[in-house]
């Protein structure tokens, strides 16, 4: 079955550390967003790329990096500038990006801070 | 995109159906609104979308008032596996816009037995 998939299903960073989420999709979808959900808030987008090897910052991208040198793949490194990374994050995709489509999303990765 | 506004919690019974109203005032004719739900601890999925008609699916209706000021999503018969946090969107059509979205707090539905 096509669809997205996230890894880990949960993650543990120490102070200072970087952590890489995998996102992995098998829909043949260009397009492809991070977001970060806190408990009991919406979603917020943190980057998302609409090609491969290019890719845009969303609304809260500081402390997070990205790369998106496969269609399929597009991971989010949460680096040790991100001073409060604890939280549920979700990657998604959609065909081409275009404003009208609906979004795919998977089953989100929850990150905690030892 | 135009702002929504929802209320933070609906109840409704196993069976009947639950109505969530969404306000979108400020909308503009290229709009489309969008509707997505969460189950907890789960990614959001995909309902329903619509213009300025209304639209049905396996899922759900969408009725969207005439001056497309206010939207109600309907599930006709819900069942307590539609528990979840229910997003009304608002998205300017094109196709060179990116597709930055953010979801607002939503509603919080609760199907009781």
């Amino acid at each position: 079955d096509g669809g997205i998939t996230q890894s880990p299903k949960y993650l543990f960073r120490k102070e200072g550390q970087n952590v890489t989420l995998s996102c992995e999709q098998n829909l043949n979808h260009d397009a492809m967003y991070w977001y970060r959900q806190d408990p009991g808030q919406g979603l917020r987008l943190i980057y998302y790329s609409q090609i491969v090897n290019d890719f845009q910052k969303g609304d809260i991208a500081e402390g997070y990096s990205v790369s998106r040198e496969k269609k399929e793949s597009f991971p989010l490194t949460v680096t040790s500038a991100q001073k409060n990374p604890t939280a549920f994050y979700l990657c998604a995709s959609s065909i081409f990006g275009r404003v009208n489509e609906k979004l795919f999303f998977g089953s989100g990765t929850q990150l905690s801070v030892l | 995109d135009a702002k929504t506004t929802q209320p933070p919690s609906m109840d409704c019974a196993e069976g009947r159906a639950a109505n969530l109203p969404c306000n979108h005032s400020t909308i503009s004719g290229n709009e489309y609104v969008y509707w997505y739900r969460q189950i907890h601890s789960q990614g959001p999925q995909y309902i329903i979308h619509g213009l300025k008609n209304n639209e049905t699916n396996e899922m759900a209706s969408l009725i969207i008032t005439e001056d497309r000021k206010s939207s109600t999503l309907i599930l006709p018969h819900a069942t307590l596996r539609d528990t979840a946090v229910y997003y009304c969107i608002v998205r300017v059509a094109g196709e060179t816009s990116g597709s930055r979205l953010t979801f607002g707090e939503g509603t919080q539905l609760t199907v009781n037995p």
